[in-house]
């Protein structure tokens, strides 16, 4: 079955303790993509991956780190957590950077 | 970065009665795409709009890609209890990064 599949699906810690969400894909897309939701907000995009070794920021890329070293494989770092990012977060890829993308069902991460 | 407006945020409406929402945009858009959001999953692809002036159909849901590829608009006929959930629009221009509206809650009372 094509999915993206995020980990964790929740996750509550605290302050400054680094922490990663993984990402994976398995419809050998070359796109990928972060988002966070958040209510009134909407979806906004944190970074995104044209392709393996390419990574570029989105609209509210600050506090967030990524990498792509393949091309199924798309972690989002928060290296000292912030209770502002405190959210619903989303990982999507598609076939290529004008192609419909493809969800996660969200990780929910609280920082306390 | 570029917004779309998307509106109404939130829709109450009788089962059976038809649905309509809509996105306009400052900016020129190459895509259109219309998504649905349900509680604890992440948004799925209803429709996709590559050209001004396309209409497009998936079942009961019909949306168009306006002539001055500036806005699209999502109509849903006759709705049903699984209608529910947040509606969202994204616009697309090249490569750049999809630009998603801020959604529609709809609500349907049976």
């Amino acid at each position: 079955e094509a999915q993206v599949t995020q980990n964790p699906r929740y996750l509550i810690t605290v302050t400054g303790k680094k922490l990663t969400v993984t990402c994976s894909q398995n419809m050998n897309h070359e796109y990928m993509s972060w988002y966070r939701q958040d209510p009134g907000l909407g979806l906004r995009q944190i970074y995104y991956s044209m392709n393996v070794e390419v990574t570029d920021k989105g609209d509210v890329p600050e506090g967030y780190k990524v990498s792509r070293k393949e091309k199924r494989n798309f972690p989002l770092i928060l290296e000292s957590p912030s209770p502002n990012q405190t959210s619903l977060y989303f990982c999507a890829s598609s076939a290529g950077g004008s192609q419909p993308q493809h969800f996660g069902d969200g990780t929910r991460l609280s920082i306390l | 970065g570029q917004q779309l407006n998307q509106s109404p945020q939130s829709m109450f409406i009788q089962e059976g009665e038809d649905v309509s929402m809509n996105c306009t945009s400052s900016s020129i858009f190459n895509t259109w795409l219309w998504y649905k959001q349900e509680p604890g999953e992440g948004p799925v692809l209803l429709i996709a709009l590559y050209k001004a002036g396309e209409l497009t159909s998936n079942g009961r849901l019909t949306a168009q890609f306006g002539i001055t590829r500036k806005d699209s608009f999502l109509n849903i006929s006759a709705s049903i209890p699984s209608d529910v959930g947040i509606y969202f629009c994204a616009g697309q221009s090249g490569n750049t990064p999809l630009v998603f509206g801020k959604g529609t809650r709809l609500s349907v009372i049976a």
